[in-house]
């Protein structure tokens, strides 16, 4: 079971917007709607930004966002601040094998 | 609110077995369409989910590790479980243990702190 791809790393500076990729196949992510985005700062565990592709948990600010388009999903972050420095993963359901479950590479993001 | 905490050793031998334990605490671990996993993040790398398993016992293991996997869920004890076998230093790794729900999306919605387990002789 392959990993889905991020890019390694995207920059911006305080304010900017920037999109982070997550491409899969139509088994995973372009066959569902259960795309999920996580962010992790150093030494802690990941938090749960965005699921069900664009839905927000309560408590996330509305600065970040997601879509999906065919097998590609994408997180995007509005206004970048500094506390925004961190790694994130996209998931998504996958039908391909006994897994049930699958992450994205991981892309660093820096605030310039 | 829900809680979950993994324990064990931290210092595993090559070749032996890696046994951890996730307790959840504010919830039920029979609870429907939630499902328990455990996931792994060697230092320096991103994360890769090892499986998960449903209250009912029904397991889904990652391919690449089924061989070595178990993992199992106690009821009475709120509590599922993880067993690695015939370790090698490349599972040196942070575990963690998180709750996946299947009936939102399956988003890892709680995850615990995570614990660095070692294996080295």
């Amino acid at each position: 079971q392959s990993a889905l791809t991020q890019p390694a790393s995207v920059s911006g500076s305080p304010g900017q917007s920037i999109t982070i990729s997550c491409t899969g196949t139509s088994s995973d992510v372009g066959g569902y709607n259960y795309v999920s985005w996580y962010q992790q700062h150093p030494g802690k565990a990941p938090k749960l930004m965005i699921y069900e592709v664009t839905n927000r948990p309560s408590g996330v600010f509305n600065r970040f966002s997601g879509s999906k388009s065919g097998n590609t999903a994408s997180l995007t972050i509005s206004g970048l601040q500094a506390e925004d420095e961190a790694d994130y993963y996209c998931s998504s359901y996958t039908s391909s094998s006994t897994l049930l479950y699958v992450f994205g590479t991981g892309t660093k993001v820096t605030v310039l | 609110q829900l809680q979950l905490q993994e324990s064990g050793p931290v210092l595993v031998k090559p070749s032996e077995t890696l046994s951890l334990t996730c307790a959840v605490s504010g919830g039920s671990i029979s609870s429907s369409s939630y499902y328990w996993g455990w996931i792994r993040q060697p230092p320096g790398k991103g994360l890769e989910w090892i499986g998960s398993v449903y209250y009912s016992g029904s397991t889904y293991y990652n391919p690449s590790l089924k061989r070595r996997v178990t993992i199992s869920v106690d009821t009475s004890n709120n509590q599922f479980s993880l067993e690695l076998r015939s370790v090698t230093v490349a599972d040196t790794a942070v575990y963690y243990c998180a709750r996946l729900d299947g009936g939102g999306g399956w988003a890892t919605d709680y995850w615990g702190q995570g614990t660095l387990v070692t294996v080295s002789s």
